[in-house]
């Protein structure tokens, strides 16, 4: 019973927008939504988390659904070095819990 | 630039052989997990600490796998006897307790078990 839901992968252009989606239809309440990105042989780093309002920072966007059932994790411009595998997750105070992260291929 | 370090990078034994992975949190964290990582079934939580004692370990073989944090600065996972199916990247994070923090991951111990 996976608590997220991604696509396996995607696809996009250098320098394009990329909004990379995340289903957590059973989320509850209190849980936050978290997104973690693992570039090639490191570790996991994060990204990004919100509860209820939209949030950016330097690295990018997320649109959290007024339902919070979804959310899409936005990169503004992509670049070779955002080539990873995307995680999200939906917590509480407890351990992350990977799923299979959508994988991002940046084409030049 | 504080980070979690894991010692060794990289790590080859025989079957059966005892292996040691270590991990340094960021100094005032009070949260450490360990996760595994292979192909086959992605990362998995094998353990987590906060304040030191142990929260959850579910997510480890009980007959052959320990973790422990003798202090605040030193987390250790510990394989004995290691198999062949061991063979994974090991990662170890630190946080602070709260469902809005982020966790810091470390560089991960690549294990070879042959």
């Amino acid at each position: 019973d996976a608590k997220t839901t991604q696509p396996n992968s995607m696809e996009s252009n250098e320098e394009e927008p990329v909004h990379l989606p995340c289903n957590h239809s059973t989320i509850s309440g209190t849980d936050y939504i978290h997104w973690y990105r693992q570039l090639p042989s490191q570790g996991p780093e994060y990204v990004i988390h919100g509860l209820t309002s939209n949030v950016n920072n330097r690295m990018a966007s997320l649109a959290i659904a007024e339902d919070r059932k979804s959310s899409t994790l936005i990169l503004h411009r992509a670049t070779l070095r955002d080539a990873a595998v995307y995680y999200c997750d939906r917590s509480g105070n407890t351990p992350l819990v990977f799923g299979k992260g959508t994988r991002l291929s940046v084409i030049a | 630039d504080a980070r979690v370090t894991q010692t060794p990078r990289h790590k080859v034994t025989e079957m059966g052989q005892e292996v040691t992975m270590r991990c340094q949190p960021i100094l005032g964290h009070n949260t450490v997990f360990w996760y595994r990582q292979t192909m086959m079934q992605g990362l998995e939580l094998l353990a987590y600490f906060r304040n030191r004692a142990p929260l959850d370990d579910s997510g480890m073989p009980k007959d052959r796998f320990s973790a422990e944090m003798p202090d605040a600065t030193l987390a250790t996972l510990k394989i004995q006897p290691s198999e062949p199916r061991d063979s994974a990247v090991y990662f170890c994070a630190s946080g602070l307790q709260g469902a809005s923090t982020e966790a810091f991951f470390g560089q991960g111990t690549r294990l070879t078990v042959v």
